[in-house]
């Protein structure tokens, strides 16, 4: 069975800005979340979707947006980008409630 | 609200020494308890779980157990190898399906 599955791997974009990054979870599993790691504040939880309806949602401001499509697969988007946005985001999908979390290796995203 | 506290690192051991990183949650209700890895470049993995007062669980030679008497979820293995380099995240999930990980301890096991 495939594994969770991020695209792209690096991405170097300039403050100002916008980016998207991809997601496509494990077959079957219908909720995908994301979270933000930084050395500083370590993982920080973005949102996660559910059948193409986000569930829940951290506290990151407006510029941080998600989808999900009707294959559960995933879309992140940051607009406006700044410096601070600078981090791994990783995406993750599991069965339900309870249970596991699997991680895709992430998206490197460096902000000049 | 919920959280998760996990005993800072960096850990430096030697191979075959006996690793405890400590777990310490917060939550209301009966969370299910996990400990990921993740080594360099990769994402998180799940190492065990456990998703009741008691249960015990394990893999590759690690253990935690579930105390919901202290309100821990401490990790331990025997037995370390160089190969269990990497950082652990200790994590507790709530009813509502949300995850709240600890900072994360860095482990380095020197030959």
């Amino acid at each position: 069975k495939a594994g969770v599955t991020q695209t792209p791997r690096y991405l170097i974009k300039t403050r100002g800005q916008q980016v998207t990054l991809s997601c496509s979870p494990i077959s079957g599993h219908r909720s995908v979340s994301w979270y933000q790691q930084t050395p500083g504040q370590g993982l920080q939880f973005l949102f996660e979707y559910f059948s193409e309806t986000q569930r829940n949602k951290g506290n990151f401001p407006g510029r941080f947006s998600g989808r999900q499509f009707s294959n559960s697969r995933s879309e992140m988007n940051v607009s406006t980008l700044e410096l601070g946005d600078s981090a791994l985001y990783l995406c993750a999908s599991s069965v339900g409630q309870g249970e596991p979390l699997h991680f895709g290796n992430g998206t490197r995203l460096t902000v000049t | 609200g919920n959280s998760v506290t996990q005993m800072e690192g960096p850990v430096t051991l030697s191979e075959e020494a006996f690793l405890t990183i400590n777990c310490t949650y917060t939550a209301t209700g009966y969370p299910s308890l996990f400990w990921y890895v993740q080594y360099p470049g990769e994402g998180l993995q799940l190492l065990l779980k456990a998703t009741k007062a008691d249960d015990k669980g394990s893999n590759k030679g690690f253990e935690a157990t579930y105390r919901k008497e202290t309100t821990s979820f401490h990790l331990e293995k025997g037995s370390v190898q160089v190969s269990d380099s990497a950082v652990y995240f200790c994590a507790l999930s709530d009813p509502g399906n949300q995850f709240y990980f600890g900072t994360g301890t860095s482990l380095t096991v020197i030959p």
